[in-house]
């Protein structure tokens, strides 16, 4: 079987930093992805990881640690426009077929 | 601007009917993917494609079935629609080599209402 967890809710004000966690159980594992989808949008990609440690892209970051099947994204600044579900995506195998986690609803507060 | 389109945006059916739900994409994108999402829930993969005449079963059983015989045309038909189709269908693509460095670009997505 496969399984993804991340928690489903996190609060955060302006201007402060979250972490977003996520953990996996997948029969493959090539690398960990993210993606955030405001409500009633699409999911747009925002990171990758295909080996441990830490990527950093702008105001987010995420981080891999594959001996623990653990993955975070860091979201500093917050702004409202950060209001939003963040997804974890597992990449099964070569072929690029990814399972995504249930998503955790970041809401921002001002 | 979005590089891969999803028609219609907004479907409200009857139980029985056949549909189809069209997603394009101007990228020259190889691989192809549909994922079922509920509100507020994980997508679910149901059907992927990695080229011309190549489509396969994803994870989530479905009854709708897919064709490719375009590299940028990925329909998914649904051949008797019940009220258990009712959900968010979202079309997505990807580079060869690059789901994983870029991504997934998704549509805006199909929602379906079956009553």
């Amino acid at each position: 079987g496969q399984s993804l967890e991340q928690p489903s809710e996190v609060t955060a004000v302006e201007g402060a930093i979250v972490q977003i966690n996520c953990t996996y159980q997948t029969s493959g594992f090539y690398g960990l992805s993210w993606y955030q989808q405001h409500d009633g949008g699409a999911p747009t990609f925002l990171s990758y990881n295909g080996l441990d440690g830490l990527e950093e892209t702008g105001r987010f970051s995420s981080f891999l640690s594959r001996s623990d099947s653990y993955g975070y994204l860091l979201l500093q600044e917050l702004q409202m426009k950060d209001s939003a579900s963040y997804f974890c995506a597992v990449r099964k195998n070569y072929g690029q077929n990814f399972v995504f986690g249930p998503g955790t609803r970041l809401s921002v507060l001002p | 601007e979005a590089d891969i389109y999803q028609t219609p945006r907004y479907l409200v059916i009857g139980t029985g009917k056949k549909i189809t739900l069209e997603c394009s994409q101007t990228m020259g994108h190889d691989k192809m993917y549909w994922y079922q999402q509920d509100p507020g829930m994980e997508l679910h993969l149901i059907h992927y494609s990695y080229g011309v005449n190549s489509t396969e079963k994803g994870d989530l059983s479905s009854e709708s079935t897919v064709s490719r015989i375009r590299t940028e045309h990925f329909p998914l038909t649904l051949e008797s629609a019940r009220p258990s189709h009712t959900s968010q269908y979202l079309c997505a693509s990807s580079a060869s080599q690059g789901a994983g460095q870029d991504g997934y670009t998704f549509g805006s997505g199909t929602r379906l209402t079956v009553v």
